[in-house]
């Protein structure tokens, strides 16, 4: 069954230092999402990525944010200079349309 | 007021127990509702969709209120496997909002 993968597993950073996180949604799927989830609290809409351009974006999704997809499988967030409240579970999903959301195993992000 | 909000539980029951929770949600213009899943530090699984006629899953049971913007899932026959967080999740356009989850635990 089509996964949607996510790398790394685990990322340790240092504050002000810059991250990629990664993921290679389900081929056939044309929405792309990030989402977030700091320990103990819901999980929360970071941003959504469709036909190469941002479609929606919450309050959270500052200028520290970026979302990329520099080729035909991959699908990155980039936090630009990293606070230690950006530590949290970071969670890639992908969609046809308006369906069911498939989930990544997630990036847990530890800023330092 | 919260997009999405549930009971957090926890809901402690024995196994073969049924267990019912529920969960409310503020935007009336919300188009799809979701129930998943989550197991501790892994990611949400989809356990079901939500319809206004209500549905079936196995040995879960999902409703829908439009009216009163309330959603419902039962799950009959508890398994020991059916210890979990369970994600209200409604979509507005193609964005999802979750609630905080109902943590489940079966006990044997």
């Amino acid at each position: 069954e089509p996964e949607v993968t996510q790398t790394p597993s685990h990322q340790v950073t240092q504050m002000g230092q810059e991250v990629i996180l990664r993921c290679v949604p389900i081929s056939n799927h044309l929405y792309f999402y990030w989402y977030r989830q700091i320990l103990g609290q819901k999980v929360e809409f970071l941003v959504s990525f469709y036909n190469n351009e941002i479609s929606e974006k919450s309050e959270i999704f500052d200028d520290q944010f970026s979302v990329e997809r520099p080729d035909g499988s991959n699908f990155t967030l980039k936090i630009r200079s990293t606070k230690l409240e950006d530590s949290a579970m970071y969670f890639c999903a992908s969609n046809v349309g308006q369906e069911t959301q498939y989930f990544g195993p997630g990036t847990r992000l530890l800023v330092l | 007021r919260k997009e999405v909000e549930q009971d957090p539980g926890p809901f402690n029951v024995p196994e073969g127990a049924t267990v019912a929770f529920n969960c409310t949600y503020s935007n009336s213009a919300s188009q799809s509702f979701f129930w998943y899943r989550q197991d501790c530090r892994k990611e949400p699984k989809l356990l079901m969709s939500v319809y206004s006629s209500g549905n079936e899953d196995g040995r879960f049971t999902a409703q829908l209120n439009r009216a009163s913007q309330y959603i419902s899932l039962l799950i009959r026959d508890s398994k020991l496997s059916d210890s979990a967080t369970y994600l209200c999740v409604v979509t507005n356009d193609y964005k999802l909002s979750f609630g905080a989850g109902t943590t489940v635990t079966v006990r044997a």
